[in-house]
C-alpha cells in the first residue's frame, strides 16, 4: 500500500520561496508508468493542480499554466521523494498544498493515494 | 483548460434519500480512440485528503460501496448515492484527466437535512 508523508513550513514571508516535501512509502519515485503530483486546495481557487514529476528513461515535469513560471517539481532518489518549490509567494499563495500519486500509463490519471495535506499561510 | 462545473453547490437531503451530483465539462472527455471517459468523483470529509470514488465516469473503486455510482458520456455526467448514509456528509469533487491540466468541478456540499 503507498503512503504519503508531507513536510514543510505552514508559513512564508510574501515574496519568498514555498518549499515542500513528499516521503513516498511503498512504491519509487522512480517508477516507470506513475506520476508524482502536487495538488492545492483554497477557499478562492478551489482545487487547483500544480504539476507533476515523473520517469520515462529520463525525468520529466510539468507545470498547470498558472504557476509555470514559478514552480518547480523534482526527485530525490535517494530519499524517494519528490519536493515542491514555489517562487515568489503572495498572499493569494495560501492554500492547503497535498502530493498525490497518477498512474498514467494508460492514462489513468486520477489521484491515488494523497498525502495527508499541509496548510501553507503566506503572512509577513 | 477544461472547465468542469457541478450542480448543484450544496444539497441537504434525509438519511435515505437518493443523492444526485451532476458535473459539466467544456469539452468532450469521451476518448475517440478508446471509447472512455477521463472523468474521476471524489468525496472528501472535512480535515481529510479527497479520496476517489468513480474513475473512467463509472467505474467503482474497490472498497467504495455499490451505492455510489456514476453514470454519463461525452460532456455531462452524474454521481449518484442511492441511499444516503451519515459518513456520506462530505463534499464532492469531479475531476478531468482528458487533457492536462488537470481540472476539478468546484465541489458539491451534501449534507443531512
Amino acid at each position: 500500500q503507498v503512503h504519503l508523508q508531507q513536510s514543510g513550513p505552514g508559513l512564508v514571508k510574501p515574496s519568498q520561496t514555498l518549499s515542500l516535501t513528499c516521503a513516498i512509502s511503498g512504491d519509487s519515485v522512480s517508477s516507470i508508468s506513475v506520476a508524482w503530483n502536487w495538488i492545492r486546495q483554497s477557499p478562492s481557487r478551489g482545487l487547483e493542480w500544480l504539476g507533476r514529476t515523473y520517469y520515462r528513461s529520463k525525468w520529466v515535469s510539468d507545470y498547470a499554466p498558472s504557476v509555470k513560471s514559478r514552480v518547480m517539481i523534482s526527485p530525490d532518489t535517494s530519499k524517494n521523494q519528490f519536493s515542491l518549490q514555489l517562487n515568489s509567494v503572495s498572499p493569494e499563495d495560501t492554500a492547503v498544498y497535498y502530493c498525490s500519486r497518477t498512474t498514467s500509463a494508460s492514462g489513468d490519471n486520477w489521484f491515488d493515494p494523497w498525502g495527508q495535506g499541509t496548510l501553507v499561510t503566506v503572512s509577513s | 483548460d477544461i472547465v468542469m462545473t457541478q450542480s448543484p453547490d450544496s444539497l441537504a437531503v434525509s438519511l435515505g434519500a437518493r443523492v444526485t451530483i451532476n458535473c459539466k465539462s467544456s469539452r468532450t472527455l469521451l476518448s475517440s480512440f478508446n471509447n472512455k471517459n477521463y472523468l474521476a468523483w471524489y468525496r472528501q470529509r472535512p480535515g481529510q485528503p479527497p479520496k476517489v470514488l468513480v474513475y473512467w465516469a463509472s467505474t467503482r473503486e474497490p472498497g467504495v460501496p455499490d451505492r455510489f455510482s456514476g453514470s454519463g458520456s461525452g460532456t455531462d455526467f452524474t454521481l449518484t448515492i442511492s441511499s444516503l448514509q451519515a459518513e456520506d456528509v462530505a463534499v464532492y469533487y469531479c475531476q478531468q484527466y482528458f487533457s492536462p491540466p488537470w481540472t476539478f468541478g468546484q465541489g458539491t456540499k451534501v449534507e443531512i437535512k
